[in-house]
């Protein structure tokens, strides 16, 4: 079976710009959840969506956004970018509520 | 928020030694998530473990959910080993909203 997947591996962007990650979980899974990591602030939770809804929210300004499609696969937008947006984005599927959590590799965002 | 500590936060060892990581929790929780973050930032889940024991290879798992704590032990360490560990636990209502860690970067040395 597959494992999380997300594209791009690498982005370079500059301030203003916006970007948009992709994450595709493991096949069957319904719970997508995003997470940004930085030196400074550890592993924090962007949010996550269950069956194309958003469920949680963390504490990241409307310039984060997400969704889920109807295949599960999720993208997380981030417009105006800042230089604080640099940092490692990561995506994690799991079947449901309080299951195990597995990650992918991580889409690492430069923001010049 | 519930906030979640680990010890000790840097740590070196000569291969084939153990090891044991702690992670303390200030609430109750559901369940508890080891992870290992591997020198290319792949986060590896390596333990879901809401209270008892368990054991996968060299690596076991205890967390005692009354008293918020969580061990994990490394024996025989390996090089492979080295990287950041984490736990981390869900907040209160549910759903996948965890809160992680600061971690113990493990550096295992020949």
């Amino acid at each position: 079976k597959a494992g999380v997947t997300q594209t791009p591996r690498y982005l370079i962007k500059t301030r203003g710009q916006q970007v948009t990650l992709s994450c595709s979980p493991i096949s069957g899974h319904r719970s997508v959840s995003w997470y940004q990591q930085t030196p400074g602030q550890g592993l924090q939770f962007l949010f996550e969506y269950f069956s194309e809804t958003q469920r949680n929210k963390g504490n990241f300004p409307g310039r984060f956004s997400g969704r889920q499609f109807s295949n599960s696969r999720s993208e997380m937008n981030v417009s105006t970018l800042e230089l604080g947006d640099s940092a490692l984005y990561l995506c994690a599927s799991s079947t449901g509520t309080d299951e195990k959590l597995f990650f992918g590799s991580g889409t690492q965002l430069s923001v010049l | 928020g519930i906030q979640v500590e680990q010890s000790p936060p840097d740590l070196i060892l000569q291969e084939g030694a153990n090891s044991t990581l702690r992670c303390n929790f200030s609430d109750s929780v559901n369940n508890l998530q080891w992870f290992h973050q591997n020198p290319w930032g792949q986060l590896i889940n390596l333990f879901y473990i809401p209270s008892g024991t368990k054991q996968n290879g060299r690596l076991s798992a205890t967390t005692v959910a009354t008293e918020r704590y969580s061990l994990l032990y490394i024996s025989s360490s390996q090089t492979t080993d080295s990287g950041v560990y984490f736990c981390a636990v869900p907040e209160a209502g549910g759903g996948n909203k965890l809160t992680f860690g600061t971690g113990t970067q493990l550096k295992v040395e020949l």
